[in-house]
């Protein structure tokens, strides 16, 4: 079965100093891959996403990711974090040929320290 | 203005009863989705409706049942509660097509007691 792996299940930051969460998936099958975030009590907003094209992304808030074929990973990144950044991160891949299914990693959740 | 919006967000209940979740979309999209997020955030599709159409339906108990009136809604029907319904259930619209973005409501936050 496809699935999606978050290797980081929290991830402690001080503010200012830069992040990176961790996405691999199962299949090197051609995939659409995004970023989602979810701050508390709320719902998901999509931050990034990959659908083709340059493998480096930029998204919103700051953040970008990179997509790695060969080592089927999507990693996220941001380079100097802020409080409001203390929130929870989706990784989430939907295969081609799989219609609109979208299969989401365990998420991490990054708590930004001042 | 509301994209996705889901009601009730809280919705406390006992073992047993029968309740209902209303999504609305105000987006123009032809695609609604049902998530449920478990007590350790772990996020999973349920059903999926294009054009009021299921298309997506994971292993979900027969007691959930969707129910998309028009392209601009879906409900969520879920029979005889448990205690493992306990979760949050959210709703998502998308346009169709493999690279679309998904939508997300805020939430609704089912307790059974």
């Amino acid at each position: 079965a496809q699935s999606v792996t978050q290797l980081d299940s929290q991830v402690p930051v001080f503010e200012e100093a830069p992040v990176e969460l961790r996405c691999n998936y199962s299949s090197s099958v051609s995939v659409y891959l995004f970023w989602y975030v979810q701050y508390p009590n709320q719902g998901l907003q999509l931050l990034l996403k990959y659908l083709s094209g340059s493998t480096l992304v930029k998204g919103i808030n700051g953040f970008e990711a990179e997509f790695n074929k060969s080592q089927t990973s999507f990693h996220l990144r941001k380079p100097s974090v802020h409080i409001s950044d203390t929130a929870e991160y989706f990784c989430a891949v939907r295969w081609r040929g799989a219609g609109n299914k979208l299969t989401f990693g365990g998420g991490t959740r990054v708590l930004v320290k001042p | 203005d509301t994209a996705v919006s889901q009601t009730p967000k809280y919705l406390v209940t006992q073992m047993g009863n029968d309740k209902s979740i209303k999504c609305e979309q105000n987006l123009g999209h032809d695609t609604m989705y049902w998530y449920k997020q478990d007590s350790k955030k772990f996020l999973k599709i349920m059903f999926s409706y294009n054009n009021k159409e299921l298309i997506i339906n994971e292993t979900v108990p027969n007691r959930f049942s969707p129910k998309s009136p028009d392209k601009a809604h879906l409900n969520l029907h879920i029979n005889s509660l448990e205690l493992g319904d306990s979760a949050v259930y959210f709703c998502a619209s998308s346009q169709e097509g493999g690279g679309e973005t998904q939508y997300f409501g805020p939430g609704t936050r089912l307790l059974v007691l």
